[in-house]
C-alpha cells in the first residue's frame, strides 16, 4: 500500500498569513493526489484534484503543486473560514490512502 | 443536484452486524466508482471499500472478510454490510463518489456520514 505522510501535523497561523502543507507519498503517484478540507462535524470537502486543479467553487487563494512523491497545498492569505483540518489522498492505486491530516489553528 | 444520504448507523454490540445505506440522487451509482470512508472519533480519514462501475470490489485489510460493499441499481443506493463488528470499527462512515474525470479519480461528493458505535 502507498503511505501518505503530511507535515506538519498541526499548524498555528494568523488571518492573512501564507501557509504551506506538505504531503509525501511512499512511491511515485504521478499527479494522482487530491486535497480535502474538513471542518468539525462535517464531511470532507474536495479542494484540489490532480495535484494542482482547483475544484469548482473553491477560492483561488488555494493552490497545489507537485508530482511524483512530493506535493504541497498553499493558502496564499488565510481567511477565518480556512481554519480546519486538511488531508491529502492518493488515487494512483487501490487501496486509496489518506495522509494523517494537518490541523490548521488560529494563532 | 448531487446528493448522498447515509443511513443505518447506530449502537451495536461487538460481534454484531449492521448494514449501512447510501441513497444517491443527481447521478447514477452504477455508472460511477463509489467508496466508503470512515473516521474514528478524533482520528483521520480511513478508506474502507470501493465498488467499481464494472462491479469489482476491494477492501482495506482491516475489514476484509467482514465487510461487503454492494449496490442496488434499481434504488440507486450503495450499501455496506458489516459483520463481526469490533470496537475498532467505531467511526463515522461516509459514502463518497469516486469521480472518474479526465483520467483522474477523486472523491468529489460525500454524504453527511452515519455514526457506528460498537460497544457492549
Amino acid at each position: 500500500d502507498i503511505q501518505m505522510t503530511q507535515s506538519p501535523s498541526s499548524l498555528s497561523a494568523s488571518v492573512g498569513d501564507r501557509v504551506t502543507i506538505t504531503c509525501r507519498a511512499s512511491q511515485s503517484i504521478s499527479s494522482y493526489l487530491h486535497w480535502y478540507q474538513q471542518k468539525p462535524g462535517k464531511a470532507p470537502k474536495l479542494l484540489m484534484y490532480a495535484a494542482s486543479s482547483l475544484q469548482s467553487g473553491v477560492p483561488s487563494r488555494f493552490s497545489g503543486s507537485g508530482s511524483g512523491t512530493d506535493f504541497t497545498l498553499t493558502i496564499s492569505s488565510l481567511q477565518p473560514e480556512d481554519f480546519a483540518t486538511y488531508y491529502c489522498q492518493q488515487s494512483y492505486t487501490t487501496p486509496r490512502t489518506f495522509g494523517q491530516g494537518t490541523k490548521l489553528e488560529i494563532k | 443536484e448531487v446528493q448522498l444520504v447515509e443511513t443505518g448507523g447506530g449502537l451495536i454490540q461487538p460481534g454484531g452486524s449492521l448494514r449501512l445505506s447510501c441513497a444517491a440522487s443527481g447521478f447514477t451509482v452504477s455508472n460511477n466508482y463509489m467508496s466508503w470512508v470512515r473516521q474514528a472519533p478524533g482520528k483521520g480519514l480511513e478508506w474502507v471499500s470501493i465498488i467499481y462501475s464494472g462491479g469489482n470490489t476491494y477492501y482495506a485489510d482491516s475489514v476484509k472478510g467482514r465487510f461487503t460493499i454492494s449496490r442496488d441499481n434499481s434504488k440507486n443506493t450503495l450499501f455496506l454490510q458489516m459483520n463481526s463488528l469490533r470496537a475498532e470499527d467505531t467511526a463515522v462512515y461516509y459514502c463518497a463518489r469516486d469521480l472518474h474525470s479526465s483520467g483522474w479519480f477523486y472523491f468529489d461528493y460525500w454524504g453527511q456520514g452515519t455514526l457506528v458505535t460498537v460497544s457492549s
